[in-house]
C-alpha cells in the first residue's frame, strides 16, 4: 500500500460527457502528479501540483485540468471526452517535489468511453 | 520524443537466477533515475533509485547500476524469484525540466519460472 488514495477505480463514460477524478496525497507529501497510461504505452506525465499551485505541465489536453485543494487532495477534470481518452490515469505524490525523491502511485482509475 | 527506452519488452528468467533489465536514456540533463516494479490492477511501486553522482546503488536483493557515458542503466535482480514477475518501469528526470516530472520508459515485463 503506497499510501496514496485514487478513486474510483473505474469509470464507465460515453463520448462528450464529462469526468473528476479523486486523488488523496500520502501523509505529509505536499506535491501531486497526474500521469496517463494509454494501451500498450508508457505513463505520461500530464500536471503537477505542489501545496496547491500548479508546478509544471507535460502534454495535457486543454479539455483536461486539474486542482489541488487546501488539504492537499487533487482532483483531475476531464471533459468533452473522446475515445481516445479511454486509459488509466494515475496519481502520485512525494513530499516535495524538488531533490531527489520517489514519487508513490496509487492505483490508478481506469476509465473507458464508449 | 521518446528519450527513455527499454528496448526488451520481455524477460524470462529461472528462479534463483539473476534478472538484468536495461534501460537507455538520450537527454544528458537526466540526473536522478528511478526503477518501478508494477503488478495488474495496481500502481507502479517504487524499486530503487540512483543519483548522477553515483554509478551504482545496492538495496537488497535489488542494484541498479548507471554508465552516464553510455546513458545507460540496468537493474540487478539476484536471486529473481515468482514474486519478482512484474512489469518493470525505467524512470528519469532533470533538476531543472519541469521539477519533478518524470520521463518512463515502456516497460520490461519480467517472468520467472520455477
Amino acid at each position: 500500500d503506497s499510501g496514496v488514495t485514487q478513486t474510483p477505480k473505474h469509470l464507465i463514460t460515453a463520448t462528450g460527457q464529462r469526468v473528476t477524478l479523486r486523488c488523496s496525497p500520502r501523509s505529509g507529501d505536499l506535491s501531486v502528479y497526474w500521469y496517463q497510461q494509454s494501451l500498450d504505452q508508457g505513463l505520461q506525465f500530464l500536471i503537477q501540483y505542489y501545496n496547491g499551485e500548479e508546478r509544471a505541465k507535460g502534454n495535457i489536453l486543454e479539455r483536461f485540468s486539474a486542482q489541488q485543494f487546501p488539504d492537499l487532495h487533487s482532483e483531475l477534470n476531464l471533459s468533452s471526452l473522446e475515445l481516445g481518452d479511454s486509459a488509466l490515469y494515475f496519481c502520485a505524490s512525494s513530499l516535495t517535489g524538488g531533490g531527489n525523491q520517489p514519487q508513490h502511485f496509487g492505483d490508478g482509475t481506469r476509465l473507458s468511453i464508449l | 520524443d521518446q528519450q527513455v527506452k527499454q528496448n526488451s519488452p520481455s524477460l524470462s528468467v529461472q528462479e534463483g537466477r539473476i534478472s538484468i533489465l536495461n534501460c537507455d536514456y538520450t537527454n544528458s540533463m537526466f540526473d536522478y533515475f528511478l526503477w518501478y516494479k508494477k503488478y495488474p490492477a495496481e500502481g507502479p511501486t517504487f524499486l530503487i533509485s540512483i543519483s548522477s553522482i553515483k554509478d551504482k546503488n545496492e538495496d537488497g536483493r535489488f542494484t541498479v547500476f548507471l554508465n552516464k557515458s553510455a546513458k545507460h542503466l540496468s537493474l540487478h535482480i539476484v536471486p529473481s524469484q515468482p514474486g519478482d514477475s512484474a512489469v518493470y518501469f525505467c524512470a528519469a528526470r532533470t533538476s531543472t525540466d519541469s521539477w519533478g516530472k518524470l520521463q518512463f520508459g515502456a516497460g520490461t515485463q519480467v517472468v520467472v519460472t520455477p
